[in-house]
C-alpha cells in the first residue's frame, strides 16, 4: 500500500525555536496539502500545492509560517519562530487531481508537535 | 458558524448496534461529500466517497446524501469495536476549488 510519509513523528520544541517538517507524497499525486489538527479545531487547512505550484496559503500565519515543494517528492512546512499557541498534529495528505473531478485526499500519520 | 457542522460526541454503542453519523453544512456548492475514520495517532483514511445526492453502499457502511437538507449520513451496521475512532466527514465544491473542508469529527466508541 502506497502511503504518505511524515517526518518526524513527535517534535517537542522551546518557544522561538525553529521547526521543519518534511513530507513524502504517494508517487504519482500532484496535489499536496498540509492541515493542523487540534482538539478545539479539527482539521484546518494550511497550504495547497498542486503541480508543485502552491494554490492556497490562506489558512497560514504568513509570519511565521512557510511551506514549499522542493521537488515532487518532498513538500516542506517550516515554522519560524515557534510559539506555544502551534501546538498541535500537523498532517501532510496528497491526492492525485485530474482537473475533472474531486479526488480523495490520502494522509500521513502526521507530525505531533509540542511547542514549550 | 462553521460551514460544516458535526456533532463531536463521544457515541457510545454495544457491539452490534446500527450507528448514525451525521453532518450538515451550509455551502450549497458542495458536491462531492467523503467520509474518513481517524484512529487514534493515526492519519485519517477514506471509508466512503460520494458524489452529489444519493445513497451508497460498502460492505456494513452506508452513505446517504440529501443535498435537499444539505444533511449527509453515514451508517455502520453490525458495529464492532474496531469500529471505535474518530469519523470527519469531508466536502468539497468542486475539481480546481480549495480543498476539502472537515467536519471536526464525531468520535465513536463501540463497546464489547
Amino acid at each position: 500500500d502506497a502511503r504518505v510519509t511524515q517526518t518526524p513523528r513527535h517534535k517537542v520544541t522551546e518557544m522561538g525555536q525553529e521547526v521543519t517538517m518534511r513530507c513524502q507524497p504517494i508517487l504519482g499525486h500532484n496535489t499536496v496539502f498540509w492541515y493542523r489538527q487540534t482538539m478545539m479545531q479539527g482539521l484546518e487547512l494550511l497550504a495547497y500545492f498542486r503541480n508543485r505550484a502552491p494554490l492556497d496559503d490562506s489558512g497560514m500565519p504568513k509570519d511565521r509560517f512557510s511551506a514549499e515543494m522542493p521537488d515532487a517528492t518532498l513538500a516542506t512546512l517550516k515554522i519560524q519562530p515557534s510559539e506555544p499557541r502551534d501546538s498541535a498534529v500537523y498532517f501532510c495528505a496528497s491526492g492525485r487531481d485530474p482537473g475533472q473531478v474531486v479526488s480523495p485526499l490520502h494522509f500521513g500519520n502526521g507530525t505531533r508537535l509540542t511547542v514549550t | 458558524q462553521k460551514e460544516v457542522e458535526q456533532d463531536p460526541g463521544p457515541l457510545s454503542v454495544p457491539e452490534g448496534a446500527i450507528v448514525s453519523l451525521n453532518c450538515t453544512y451550509s455551502n450549497s456548492a458542495f458536491q462531492y461529500f467523503m467520509w474518513y475514520r481517524q484512529y487514534s495517532r493515526k492519519g485519517p483514511e477514506l471509508l466512503m466517497y460520494t458524489y452529489s445526492s444519493g445513497n451508497k453502499e460498502d460492505g456494513r457502511f452506508t452513505a446517504q446524501v440529501d443535498k435537499s437538507s444539505k444533511y449527509i449520513s453515514l451508517f455502520i451496521r453490525d458495529s464492532q469495536p474496531s469500529d471505535s475512532a474518530t469519523y470527519l466527514c469531508a466536502m468539497s465544491a468542486g475539481p480546481g476549488r480549495r480543498a476539502l473542508t472537515f467536519g471536526s469529527g464525531t468520535r465513536l466508541q463501540v463497546q464489547p
